[in-house]
């Protein structure tokens, strides 16, 4: 089956330093991937949808300068949260699609972003 | 607008018991329905979904869904739950050749020994 392979699981940084989440499709090509933020005990918000080759579309009251979204190839997408602060502190997930006609988006197993 | 409803934030039921989570959405046409189910500090695994043809799904573990177009439903049910079924689970719909899903604010199930 299709597997997106997000890294790191979890990462730990200092306030103002900026983070970077790697998202990867492994066995398919994905020309379009998506980015989640998920708070404690609360539902999956979509941040953005990444597009392979072309800008990344936020969804409303996304900081797109905050949140700086890379998609350079076909299995890559990646999430930098620059200059970060405490209340970036989130779990983000990813995921991602094989474009296939009714095929489902699968998920990343997430990354756990604390901002010290 | 388009929405999902789970309108169960937790659910205990004993292990070896049945087991239903409620899901409701509001969208135009028929969308595309979802199950996923999350374990804690993980990513979202897809139970099963639901496009067209036959309106009772069958999907892993166990889990089966019914899409009751008149009652806007697309509830999760499994005969017989295992302690290991203890999790979080979403219902998520999808608009027909996109994949901006939206999801419910998910279902917390306890599995009692």
């Amino acid at each position: 089956g299709a597997v997106v392979s997000q890294h790191p699981s979890w990462v730990i940084c200092k306030s103002g330093t900026s983070v970077k989440i790697e998202c990867r499709s492994l066995d398919f090509q994905a020309t379009t991937m998506f980015w989640y933020r998920q708070f404690p005990k609360q539902s999956l918000m979509l941040m953005a949808t990444s597009n392979e080759g072309s800008k990344a579309t936020y969804e409303q009251g996304v900081e797109k300068d905050k949140f700086l979204i890379n998609h350079a190839s076909l299995t890559l997408s990646t999430l930098t949260v620059t200059s970060a602060h405490p209340e970036d502190s989130s779990f983000y997930i990813c995921s991602a699609s094989d474009d296939r006609e009714g095929s489902p988006l699968h998920f990343g197993n997430g990354t756990r972003l604390t901002v010290t | 607008a388009q929405s999902v409803t789970q309108p169960d934030i937790h659910i205990t039921v004993s292990e070896g018991a049945s087991l239903e989570l409620r899901c409701n959405y509001s969208y135009g046409a028929t969308p595309y329905l979802f199950w996923y189910v999350q374990s804690p500090g993980q990513g979202l695994q897809l139970l099963l979904k639901y496009f067209s043809g036959d309106t009772l799904v069958q999907g892993i573990k166990g889990f089966e869904a019914e899409f009751k177009r008149s009652q806007s439903s697309f509830n999760l049910r499994k005969p017989s739950v295992h302690w290991s079924d203890a999790a979080e689970y979403f219902c998520a719909v999808g608009a027909p050749g996109t994949y901006k899903y939206i999801f419910g604010t998910g279902t917390r199930l306890k599995v009692l020994a």
